[in-house]
């Protein structure tokens, strides 16, 4: 089945430092992926929509110039957390569609997330 | 996007079926209805979706009520890895990129 690879699976930076996060599709190609955030014991917030070859689309009160977003491949979409503060602690997950199967009816598969920790 | 009401929690006993409901009185006539499940430090999960026909998969079963108001998920026999916090989704029809917002979920708690 469609594999979609996070790494690193955690992270401690400090703060003011920024850290990059892959999101990568392993045996499927990907025009769009997804970036959830998670707070402890609450549901995903989506933060943007990655596209390959052009910027992403972000969600409404999310910082896009804090959250750098690049898709450069139909593979890989990075997610770099600019000058992190503690309250950016948080469980990043991404996720992405097939290609070939890029509608809003095929299921989404997704990483197994990214736990970041500022101090 | 279509609002979606689910009990926050649930229990079951191991191998008995769990029936897991979802409201989603305000969906469009085209959005499918998606479930989704999230086991604790983990990314979520696939589990099942469907347009209006009940659907079955080697994981679930999904029922959607006639006037598809309202769905539930049936896990047949529940297992202790079906402890798990249970999305039910309706897809973003206003987005042709099919962005999925989660809402808070029920978490399903199985006894041995």
């Amino acid at each position: 089945g469609a594999v979609v690879s996070q790494h690193p699976s955690r992270v401690i930076c400090k703060s003011g430092t920024s850290v990059k996060i892959e999101c990568r599709s392993l045996d499927f190609q990907a025009t769009t992926m997804f970036w959830y955030r998670q707070f402890p014991k609450q549901s995903l917030m989506l933060m943007a929509t990655s596209n390959e070859g052009s910027k992403a689309t972000y969600e409404q009160g999310v910082e896009k110039d804090k959250f750098l977003i690049n898709h450069a491949s139909l593979t890989l979409s990075t997610l770099t957390v600019t000058s992190a503060h503690p309250e950016d602690s948080s469980f990043y997950i991404c996720s992405a569609r097939e290609w070939d199967r890029d509608t809003y009816n095929s299921p989404l598969h997704f990483g197994n997330g990214t736990r970041l920790t500022v101090t | 996007d279509a609002k979606t009401t689910q009990p926050n929690s649930m229990e079951s006993n191991e191998e008995e079926p769990v029936h897991l409901p979802c409201n989603h009185s305000t969906i469009s006539g085209t959005d499918y209805i998606h479930w989704y499940r999230q086991l604790p430090s983990q990314g979520p999960e696939y589990v099942i979706h469907g347009l209006t026909s009940n659907v079955n998969n080697r994981m679930a079963s999904l029922a959607i009520a006639e006037d598809r108001k309202s769905s539930t998920l049936i896990l047949h026999r529940a297992t202790l890895r079906d402890a798990a916090v249970y999305y039910c989704i309706p897809t973003d029809r206003g987005s042709t990129l099919g962005r999925l917002y989660f809402g808070r979920g029920t978490q399903l708690t199985v006894w041995p």
